[in-house]
């Protein structure tokens, strides 16, 4: 069964400092998602990708956090420099599509933060 | 208003139990919703999807009532394993289509 993978799966790091996430979608999906979850609370959408532009970037806080997906297959998510309120789950997602009914999306495992 | 709203829990319930999650929505523009399964500190997976008047599956049943902009989530005899968070996800609509996440029922199904 095709899975969305993420890595690294935990990371710790100290406030100040850079951190990269990536993942790798489903293939064939054209759609990629980027999420913070804090927890207790759902996942909150950072950007969205179609292929490799930005669709919605609206929530991202761009003073410390970029993402790219320049062949519009894996993707990464940077912040520089992590804060501790950056600690929490970021989730990537896959979909088909952005239309119904293909916009099902499929998480990868997440890779958790720690900021210290 | 909150974009999605749905009571935090926890629901404990016994083996066998039927149990209903609700949920409400704001945006009138969603066309299509979905109910998400989330362990603890696991991703979330897709339970189910409800593009019309409702889904059912096995145990679960998904109803939808546009006019109230409201969703249900009724599971039937309820297993120790369905013990999770249940997140209610309404599609956003144009422009981008987001999903937008809600907070999440917590079951905790006990023996």
């Amino acid at each position: 069964e095709a899975e969305v993978a993420q890595s690294p799966r935990y990371k710790i790091t100290e406030k100040s400092q850079a951190v990269a996430f990536w993942c790798d979608p489903i293939s064939g999906h054209a759609t990629l998602y980027w999420y913070r979850q804090i927890l207790g609370q759902g996942p909150e959408l950072l950007v969205q990708f179609q292929d490799e532009s930005v669709v919605d970037d609206s929530q991202l806080p761009k003073d410390r956090f970029s993402a790219e997906r320049l062949k519009g297959v894996d993707s990464t998510l940077k912040i520089q420099p992590a804060e501790l309120g950056d600690s929490a789950m970021y989730l990537c997602a896959s979909s088909l599509a952005v239309a119904v009914p293909l916009n099902e999306q499929f998480f990868g495992p997440g890779t958790r933060l720690t900021v210290l | 208003r909150k974009e999605v709203e749905q009571d935090p829990g926890p629901f404990n319930v016994p083996e066998g139990a039927t149990v209903a999650f609700n949920c409400t929505y704001s945006n009138s523009a969603s066309q299509s919703f979905f109910w998400y399964r989330q362990d603890c500190r696991k991703e979330p997976k897709l339970l189910m999807s409800v593009y019309s008047s409702g889904n059912e599956d096995g145990r679960f049943t998904a109803q939808l009532n546009r006019a109230s902009q409201y969703i249900s989530l009724l599971i039937r005899d309820s297993k120790l394993s369905d013990s999770a968070t249940y997140l209610c996800v309404p599609h956003g609509g144009p422009p981008g289509d987001k999903l937008i996440f809600g907070t999440g029922t917590r079951l905790q199904v006990f023996p």
